[in-house]
């Protein structure tokens, strides 16, 4: 049963369109993240957050951008999407304290297409 | 710039053999994991190994934690086709940095 959700889990949209990747945890975790995985390569951080009103872009440029309303959301948002955008986006979070002990919780990913 | 090396890239054996795969830095990790990723799914953490020398054993997947801190490798004993998927170590350069290899995609025919 997951704790954390992701929606859509496909989407597959023209270039131009703006899109909204939603995530949603259960577990009352602090930190959030957005990772990009692209077949044979690292999982690369994209944004991350600590917790409510807080937002941190990751190692990886992107020019999408995330908010952090409520404590259990943690919505992407890309506003004009572009082929270069296609990608696996994974969700993940954490205990606040200790993720390099408890680790990440991921969601099934939300595989986008940008045609 | 810091790099997970993980090796082979892929693995495809026989059901019921042993395997091994590596998960190898030149950065000193204050910990670190594995996951496994299943097609289609989000990877799902195995174990987090913090101590250097550390072994830790997971029915049939031991897990080392290199003396140093920088390296790590997962032994499978008896290789079932349940335990296909793509395997990613991750270290924790910081409490919350934690950089990600490029994974060992492991194929067990039945």
């Amino acid at each position: 049963e997951a704790d954390i959700y992701q929606t859509p889990r496909y989407l597959v949209i023209g270039t131009g369109k703006k899109i909204t990747l939603e995530c949603s945890q259960t577990m009352g975790h602090d930190k959030m993240y957005w990772y990009q995985q692209d077949p044979g390569m690292e999982l690369h951080l994209i944004h991350y957050s600590y917790g409510v009103n807080s937002t941190e872009k990751g190692d990886l440029s992107s020019e999408s951008t995330v908010s952090r309303i409520r404590t259990e959301h943690f919505p992407l948002t890309l506003e004009s999407a572009r082929p270069s955008h296609t990608s696996q986006y994974l969700c993940a979070s954490s205990e606040l304290r200790a993720p390099n002990i408890d680790g990440y919780t991921f969601g099934s990913g939300t595989r986008l297409t940008v045609v | 710039t810091q790099l997970l090396e993980q090796s082979p890239q892929f693995l495809s054996i026989q059901e019921g053999e042993n395997l091994t795969v590596y998960c190898n830095s030149s950065s000193v990790f204050s910990s670190l994991q594995w996951y496994r990723q299943e097609p289609g799914e989000g990877p799902v953490l195995l174990v987090t190994v913090v101590t250097g020398g550390e072994v830790k054993k997971l029915k049939r997947l031991t897990f080392q934690f290199g003396d140093a801190r920088k390296d790590s490798s997962l032994h499978i004993t008896a290789a079932q086709p349940g335990d296909t998927g793509l395997y990613l170590c991750a270290g924790a350069i910081q409490d919350d940095k934690i950089i990600f290899g490029k994974g060992t995609r492991l194929h067990i025919l039945p």
